[in-house]
């Protein structure tokens, strides 16, 4: 199994604001993935993050609103850029286990932009 | 393309009472299915899976059997009590992809 730490838990910005919530592993993992739930809705997958190369973004999500760090096989960030009240949302990192299968999720950021 | 229906909640229900949440699903081939759970204040954990037609995933008492002939994937337990109170979602992995696809998610109380 794999532990994931992530943070903030929450948080409640101003709009036009930056947020980076931060992503920790305690294993070495290939995939790492950034997902977001909108109030009463499904998770959406934002995008996979690739260590060592750019992160490949699902339709309707783009680099410059949630740039992606991912500097090694345990850790990564996602950046919620130039925030509006329409990114209220919990986003999610989440990686894949080792049967290929299974998720693993962290506990989520629960994001509100005023 | 892919896409997974679950029952929308939210859900209430005395302890001891039978629980069930439907989902169904639409993808090409042969999905994997998966229930997950999001105990209050914690991260989604994978509850319950099935990989293959007439199998059934069972944990913790629930049960999920995938009927692929009506492309459904329905959670049930017998006897549901306090510490079953969550949200639960329904998911599939395509056979070709590494991706999931999420439903709702139905949120479930159970009373003392």
């Amino acid at each position: 199994s794999a532990v994931i730490s992530q943070k903030p838990s929450r948080d409640i910005c101003q709009r036009g604001t930056s947020l980076t919530i931060q992503c920790q592993v305690d294993s070495q993992v290939t995939m790492m993935f950034w997902y977001r739930q909108q109030p009463g809705q499904s998770l959406t997958l934002i995008a996979t993050a690739n260590q060592g190369s750019e992160a490949t973004y699902e339709s309707g999500f783009v680099i410059d609103k949630f740039p992606i760090s991912r500097p090694n096989l345990t850790f990564s960030t996602l950046t919620v850029s130039n925030m509006s009240p329409e990114d209220s949302s919990i986003y999610l990192c989440s990686v894949r286990g080792d049967s290929n299968e299974k998720l693993f999720f962290g506990s989520g950021t629960q994001l509100s932009v005023l | 393309g892919n896409s997974v229906t679950q029952m929308e909640g939210p859900v209430t229900l005395s302890e001891e009472a039978f629980l069930t949440i439907n989902c169904t699903y639409t993808a090409t081939g042969y999905p994997s299915l998966f229930w997950y759970v999001q105990y209050p204040g914690e991260g989604l954990q994978l509850l319950l899976k099935a990989t293959k037609a007439d199998d059934k995933g069972s944990n913790k008492g629930f049960e999920a059997t995938y009927r692929k002939e009506t492309t459904s994937f329905h959670l049930e337990k017998g006897s549901v009590q306090v510490s079953d109170s969550a949200v639960y979602f329904c998911a599939l992995q395509p056979s070709n992809d590494y991706k999931l696809s999420f439903g709702a998610g139905t949120t479930v109380t159970v009373r003392a």
